[in-house]
């Protein structure tokens, strides 16, 4: 079945970068776009961007331009997320989904990533 | 950026009984092709959300048909025709019209 399974979760000092990994199966990892999305501890969700697994192209929010890098491994069907610079206002758990709010819709588990010293 | 409203915050419902959800955006969700992607997502505790409704109201597969999405331009209106123990969480409406997306506070689902 149609799955995204997703790293575990990670403890970062301020300042320090995380990658969060995201692999895909059950399906042509190229043919559907990826996107990020988080969730501080109690808050909503927040929308960070994509990667065309195919291309390898991407687009971010611009609140993320500059910290964040999406990248794609298409030989083993897998997704990167990395964030750096890291704060404690990015303490949450991050999210691949694929193709959002579509009837190809599919979530990861999701991510935990906590910023601390 | 495309703001999201949802009212209300917080929605207490005696079981068997229908509830709505609001959604309004700043600015109209109707896209350049004509579509409109305002999409409802479910989320339960410790879990990722759970998309239920699609472009206003095209319900995802496997979601109940007691859930029903409506609206145009900048007001949309999740319905539960008759809520069930398992349809409590926060329930978000999202736009993926403009970069970047957007969603919508969240909407806490009780039962009374």
């Amino acid at each position: 079945q149609v799955q995204l399974v997703q790293s575990g979760a990670e403890l970062k000092k301020p300042g320090a970068s995380v990658k969060v990994s995201c692999k895909a199966s059950g399906y042509t990892f190229t043919g559907y776009y990826m996107h990020w999305v988080r969730q501080a501890p109690g808050q909503g969700l927040e929308w960070m961007g994509w990667i065309n697994p195919n291309s390898g192209g991407t687009n971010y929010a611009q609140k993320f331009q500059g910290r964040v890098a999406m990248t794609r491994d298409t030989s083993i069907s897998t997704a990167y997320m990395e964030l750096s610079r890291l704060t404690s206002d990015d303490t949450a758990v991050y999210y691949c989904a694929r193709k959002p709010s579509t009837i190809s819709d599919v979530w990861g588990q999701g991510t935990t990533v906590t910023v601390s010293s | 950026d495309v703001v999201m409203t949802q009212t209300p915050l917080s929605s207490p419902v005696t079981l068997g009984q229908p509830a709505s959800i609001s959604c309004r955006s700043s600015e109209s969700l109707v896209h350049s092709d004509g579509n409109t992607y305002l999409s409802w997502f479910q989320q339960r505790p410790g879990q990722p959300p759970r998309l239920l409704i699609y472009k206003i109201s095209n319900r995802f597969s496997g979601v109940p048909d007691r859930f029903s999405g409506s609206g145009a331009g900048t007001d949309f209106t999740l319905k539960i025709s008759r809520v069930e123990v398992e349809d409590v969480g926060v329930y978000y409406c999202m736009q993926a019209t403009q970069f970047p997306y957007t969603f919508g506070q969240g909407t806490k689902l009780e039962i009374k």
